[in-house]
């Protein structure tokens, strides 16, 4: 069994300033993990994917996520947040085996203040 | 390329009525899948397809129908509506191999309301 935990339900932020959105995971498996984002009204889009190479993933807006086994976490940071950040952010596990059962987190949703 | 539609954008239902949500894609893609969205509780999946004329249940199955006659379209079937289906649906598609190696393209979701 697979689940994911989104630490926080809610996050703000100013502009400029760092964001850290965290994911705790567990897997029966080496599992893959992916970071979705959600603005408002609109369909999901991924934002980065870990499938086991290098631990540390770029993704698409600045942001990145730095896959730590030893504390099953997969948390989302980036240095200085933007108004166009504000969204819903979504955790993402799937164990290797089985690609197709994709496992969501409840969300986090990040206001930016200016 | 459209991409992932869907249609309705929004629906309401009265309890017991049934009622089609289309889903279609113009990618080529063999996989996809329905999840719903509920608040706190992220996405989670109610059925998918790994290609034309392959279906399977995902976590929350219950009380939907699939069927993939081609490529292109994969609509979800609600046989008699409940208010706990109340929720916005999302439809998404990716190259074959699923979910884990290759990048879900949603569409924009379908908020449907169940009286």
């Amino acid at each position: 069994a697979q689940s994911v935990t989104q630490l926080d339900s809610h996050v703000s932020v100013s502009e400029g300033t760092p964001v850290l959105l965290r994911c705790n995971y567990s897997s029966s498996y080496s599992p893959s993990l992916f970071w979705y984002v959600q603005h408002p009204n609109k369909g999901l889009q991924l934002l980065l994917k870990y499938t086991s190479a290098a631990t540390l993933v770029k993704g698409i807006n600045g942001f990145e996520a730095e896959f730590k086994k030893s504390e099953t976490s997969f948390h989302l940071t980036k240095p200085s947040a933007h108004m166009s950040d504000a969204a819903e952010y979504f955790c993402v596990v799937t164990p290797n085996n089985a690609g197709n059962m994709l496992t969501f987190g409840g969300g986090t949703r990040l206001m930016v203040k200016p | 390329n459209a991409g992932v539609t869907q249609t309705p954008k929004f629906q309401v239902l009265k309890t017991g009525q049934s009622m089609t949500l289309q889903c279609a894609q113009d990618m080529n893609h063999e996989y996809m899948s329905w999840y719903r969205q509920d608040p706190g509780m992220g996405l989670r999946l109610i059925h998918y397809s790994v290609g034309a004329g392959i279906t399977d249940q995902g976590e929350v199955p219950n009380g939907y129908n699939v069927s993939r006659s081609t490529t292109e379209d994969f609509p979800l079937r609600l046989l008699s509506a409940a208010p706990s289906q109340t929720s916005v649906y999302f439809c998404a598609s990716s190259r074959s191999g699923g979910a884990l190696y290759n990048e879900q393209f949603f569409g924009p979701g379908t908020r449907l309301t169940v009286l």
